[in-house]
């Protein structure tokens, strides 16, 4: 079966504009995570999506960030008036069940000009 | 605090060698203890999961995992060039947020021909 996948792989945008990073889970996974990992750091939360329930928002870093997930499946972040440090790669992840065994999509590179 | 700590290295080993990642963790309720690879570039990519004390094998990896001293460690046998990469622990906590996933920041190993 298909793994997660992420569109756009790369983009490239200009200080102030918006920008819309798009996940599709694994099917039948039932949670999604938003991730970002800045050069050479480590996993940094965003957000947090399981089933129907509310979503966590506790690691998104401001309110220009915010993200929905539609029909318990795709999801997307957006990132509003974009700065120069919104600039690292966004990662997604998917998983089922308790253990919380989570796979990642292949993440989008965002620079911010 | 939920935290999850790894030594950053690098660690350094000739090829053949076996190269030994260690994490501990701060929750000792904790379940569900997932090794990730990360190549320079690329997202994260499941390896391992244990979720009992003890050993388990996969191929040349082998996952150990002792509740009682909180820490879980990976070994590498037969290090390979190709190992070359950074190593993340994850433990999924009991509660709250973040899906209850904590990544450590990773120890980066590089295998040397």
């Amino acid at each position: 079966g298909a793994g997660v996948s992420q569109s756009p792989s790369n983009k490239v945008t200009e200080k102030g504009k918006d920008v819309e990073l798009r996940c599709d889970p694994i099917s039948g996974h039932t949670a999604l995570y938003w991730y970002r990992q800045s050069l050479g750091q480590g996993l940094e939360f965003l957000i947090y999506f399981q089933g129907n329930s509310a979503p966590d928002k506790s690691g998104l870093p401001s309110d220009r960030f915010s993200a929905e997930r539609t029909g318990g499946s795709v999801s997307t972040l957006t990132i509003q008036r974009t700065q120069q440090e919104d600039s690292a790669v966004y990662l997604c992840a998917s998983s089922f069940g308790h253990h919380n065994e989570q796979f990642f999509g292949p993440g989008t590179r965002l620079t911010v000009l | 605090q939920k935290e999850v700590e790894q030594n950053s290295g690098p660690l350094s080993v000739p090829e053949g060698a076996i190269a030994s990642l260690n994490c501990t963790y701060s929750d000792r309720g904790s379940q569900s203890f997932f090794w990730y690879r990360q190549y320079s570039g690329k997202s994260p990519e499941l390896i391992m999961s244990i979720y009992s004390n003890g050993d388990k094998e996969d191929g040349r990896f082998t996952a150990q995992l002792n509740k009682a001293s909180q820490y879980v460690s990976l070994l590498i046998r037969d290090s390979q060039p190709s190992d070359s990469a950074t190593y993340l622990c994850a433990v999924n906590f009991r509660g709250g947020s973040q899906g209850n996933l904590i990544f450590g920041k990773g120890t980066k190993l590089s295998v040397k021909p």
